[in-house]
Parts: C-alpha cells; sequence; structure tokens
C-alpha cells in the first residue's frame, strides 16, 4: 500500500525555524513527484512547490518562493519542508502529496494525514 | 483570489444532481492541461475523485462524473448522499508549470 506519513504537529514562537516531513513507503520513491500544499485555517488548498526525490529537482510556487525550502533524503524516503524563520501568517495544515504520475504535471494520490504548524508568541 | 475560479457553495437536496464549475483562462485550463478534482471531507486530508478531467480512480463511485471544455471544467454529482458534503478542488497547471488549485467548493446536502 502506498502510504505518505506526515511529522507531528508543531508549535512554534515567531522567528524559530522548523522542519517537517513526509515519509513515503510501499513504492519507489525516487520514482515520482512529492508535492507540498498549505491549508490555512477555514480557507483552500494552495500548492507550495513539487520535488523530485531522484535528483531533488524542485518547483517553487512564486508564491513560495524564497520562503520556504523543499528537500528530500533518498536513503530514508522521506520528503521535508521547512521555514528559517517562522511568521504567525505560516500558521496552518501542510499536506504532502504524491503525483499519481512520474511527470512533474499530474494530479496527486495520495496525500499524507497532514500536519498542523501553530506559530504563536 | 485563485486563478482558477469556483463558486463558494452549492447545494441539493438528497437525490439530486449539482455541478460544480471550474474556471481558468488561456495560460492554465486552456492552454491544454487535464483538470482533477479533489474531495475534502470535514477534519481530513483531500482525496483525489477525478483525474485528466473526466476519469475516476477505483472506489470512487460512478455519481461523481467530470468535464472539460475550453478554459474551464466541471464536476457533476447525481443522486446526492449526506455524505457527499464536504469541500470539492479543482486543480490544473499553468503554462509556467506551477500548480494550481481552484479556491474549493463547500457542498451541503
Amino acid at each position: 500500500e502506498v502510504q505518505l506519513v506526515q511529522s507531528g504537529a508543531e508549535v512554534k514562537k515567531p522567528g524559530e525555524s522548523l522542519k517537517i516531513s513526509c515519509k513515503a513507503s510501499g513504492y519507489i520513491f525516487t520514482t515520482y513527484w512529492i508535492a507540498w500544499v498549505r491549508q490555512m485555517p477555514g480557507k483552500g488548498l494552495e500548492w507550495m512547490g513539487i520535488i523530485y526525490p531522484a535528483d531533488s529537482d524542485t518547483r517553487y510556487s512564486p508564491s513560495f518562493q524564497g520562503q520556504v525550502t523543499i528537500s528530500a533524503d533518498k536513503s530514508i524516503s522521506t520528503a521535508s519542508l521547512q521555514w528559517s524563520s517562522l511568521k504567525a501568517s505560516d500558521t496552518a495544515m501542510y499536506y504532502c502529496a504524491r503525483g499519481r504520475r512520474t511527470t512533474v504535471v499530474t494530479d496527486f494520490d495520495p496525500w499524507g494525514q497532514g500536519t498542523l504548524v501553530t506559530v504563536s508568541s | 483570489q485563485s486563478v482558477l475560479t469556483q463558486p463558494p457553495s452549492v447545494s441539493g437536496a438528497p437525490g439530486q444532481r449539482v455541478t460544480i464549475s471550474c474556471t481558468g483562462s488561456s495560460s492554465n485550463i486552456g492552454a491544454g492541461y487535464d483538470v482533477h478534482w479533489y474531495q475534502q471531507l470535514p477534519g481530513t486530508a483531500p482525496k483525489l475523485l477525478i483525474y485528466d478531467n473526466t476519469n475516476r480512480p477505483s472506489g470512487v463511485p460512478d455519481r461523481f462524473s467530470g468535464s472539460k471544455s475550453g478554459t474551464s471544467a466541471s464536476l457533476a454529482i447525481s443522486g446526492l448522499q449526506a455524505e457527499d458534503e464536504a469541500d470539492y478542488y479543482c486543480q490544473s497547471y499553468d503554462n509556467s508549470l506551477s500548480g494550481l488549485f481552484g479556491g474549493g467548493t463547500k457542498l451541503t446536502v
């Protein structure tokens, strides 16, 4: 069974750094793109960026370029999303999702369960 | 504001049929990129509902159907059931190969 399991909820203060993870299982990790999607409280889905674990080719949405860093570690089949300096506006649920196709233009299935990030002083 | 426009809400009685539109432009849907649809039940992660405009993953009831024409796409749900009450999102790409989601539509049954 293809599965993405995300790390647990985080509570951080503004200015702190954070790295959340998405561990893949049930398929060859390097074969499919993995995307990160933000959902702010009560709001819709926002495509943040996508990574190809085989060579770490990464594409960012213009809205998120420079704001976050997406990475992948092939040795542990895990993709990550990190911030160097969190803001209160980063408070949201973050989902990872695997591309259903092996191309960068793809739909997403399955999705991780989500990681809730709360940033508050 | 999302580049892909969806109605904020739709509603229908059990057994009825509803449609949800997703309107883009010549630089995304109109450029030939496929449209995909996701269902997000309250408190859960999104789930793929329709891929490549018209195709259902295994396990998705045939009450759900999708279509695409020009710069728009639609999701139709027939024989509405209470369990269909959820948020629905369309997804596509633009010419910069950046992913796009619609703003989401809340379905009330």
